[in-house]
Parts: structure tokens; C-alpha cells; sequence
């Protein structure tokens, strides 16, 4: 199973908006609706930001929202800090009975 | 609250096996599963597999079949790991998070490092 295809980087200003987008296939993303983000700081654990492609934990801020078009999936974070600058990684179940990560993109705040 | 703690670092030989532990406390155990993720030094994440705590029921990723074994003992509420002929491409922080293939990752462990070196 191929990791699903996320840009490298992103940057954004404090205030702006910003997508993540993460492409993977019908047998994944294109089929399911297991689709989770992940923000990962240097150093820490991974922490869950949105699942089943747009619900999001308690505790999360609703600047972070999830969305899903055919085998694309997005995050958007909207109103960006300082302190979002961090690793981004989504997730989805595969019809292998399976789950595949994205390679991961590192969000600049400028 | 819910937590997991793990075992602490390890540094192995090649073709040595490693047993990383996962002590989940704040929730009944056997209600959720218990997934491992590994990231390689600055890499991403690899999903490794996940372990039904309710039935022992597993599911390997297709590239570590035949040398992982997850396994659980409820009467602790830790979960276990094993990852045998370790290669140096093993060198990683291994995870363990509450969830498994089709539900999300809500609670993770502070991860352990595995060297592989001769």
C-alpha cells in the first residue's frame, strides 16, 4: 500500500487560512470515510485533529476543519498561530483491511 | 484520564528481537484496540498493525508480516509489541496509540526509541 500524497511544506502568515491536501486512491480515501489528520510538534507524540474526515476531538480548536472530495482529502486551518507550526499527517483506512499515512507535511507559520 | 506509558529505550544487534510494552490506565482496556506506529528519524509515520484487546484478533502491515507479534495481557492492561531480525531500517521511535484500522488514534504513547547497531 502506497503512502497517500501530501505537499511537503506549506506556509502562512498569523491570520491566514491554509489547506493541506491529501490525495490517495479509490481503495482508500476515495471509499471510506476513515479519514483522520494528525498533528505531530517536534519531539511529541502525534495528536489526533480530525477524524472521520471532518469531525473533530473535543478540545480541538474549530480553526482546524476536515473535508473530502472523491480521492482527496483536505485540512484547513484558518486564523493560523504561531503556534500551529508543526508536522501534518492524514490517515485513512484501506480496503486491504489496513490504514495508510500520509508522507506528512510541515506547516511554516511565517 | 486516559494514558499510555511505554518501556523505555532499547539498543539492539542486528537480527536481535525487541518486546515494547504499552500500559494503557483511564479506560476499560478490552473496549478499544491498540495500534503501533513507527517513524524512522526524521520520517514519517508507518502503520504497523493493530490488535483487538477484546477477542487478540490482529492485523500486520503486509511488510512486517512474519516478524511482528502484537499481543496483549488484559490482567495488567499493557499491550506488547514484538519485532524479531531486527535490520538497521528498524531504527525508529516505536508508537502505541488507542484505536485501530477504522477509528482514529485519540490517545498515543510518548514513544520508545529502538536502535538497531552492531
Amino acid at each position: 500500500q502506497s503512502a497517500l500524497t501530501q505537499p511537503a511544506s506549506v506556509s502562512g502568515s498569523p491570520g491566514q487560512s491554509i489547506t493541506i491536501s491529501c490525495t490517495g486512491t479509490s481503495s482508500d480515501i476515495g471509499g471510506y470515510y476513515y479519514v483522520s489528520w494528525y498533528q505531530q510538534h517536534p519531539g511529541k507524540a502525534p495528536k489526533l485533529m480530525i477524524y472521520d474526515v471532518s469531525d473533530r476531538p473535543s478540545g480541538v480548536s474549530n480553526r482546524f476543519s476536515g473535508s473530502k472530495s472523491g480521492n482527496t482529502a483536505s485540512l484547513t486551518i484558518s486564523g493560523l498561530q504561531a503556534e500551529d507550526e508543526a508536522d501534518y499527517y492524514c490517515s485513512s483506512y484501506t480496503s486491504s483491511n489496513t490504514l495508510v499515512f500520509g508522507g506528512g507535511t510541515k506547516l511554516t507559520v511565517l | 484520564q486516559v494514558q499510555l506509558v511505554q518501556s523505555g529505550a532499547e539498543v539492539k544487534k542486528p537480527g536481535a528481537s525487541v518486546k515494547v510494552s504499552c500500559k494503557a490506565t483511564g479506560y476499560t482496556f478490552t473496549t478499544y484496540g491498540i495500534s503501533w506506529v513507527r517513524q524512522a528519524p526524521g520520517q514519517g509515520l508507518e502503520w504497523m498493525g493493530w490488535i483487538s484487546v477484546y477477542n487478540g484478533n490482529t492485523n500486520y502491515a503486509q511488510n512486517l508480516q512474519g516478524r511482528v507479534t502484537m499481543t496483549t495481557d488484559t490482567s495488567t492492561s499493557t499491550a506488547y509489541m514484538e519485532l524479531r531480525s531486527l535490520r538497521s531500517d528498524d531504527r525508529a521511535v516505536y508508537y502505541c496509540a488507542r484505536g485501530r484500522s477504522t477509528s482514529p488514534f485519540d490517545y498515543w504513547g510518548q514513544g520508545t526509541l529502538v536502535t538497531v547497531s552492531s
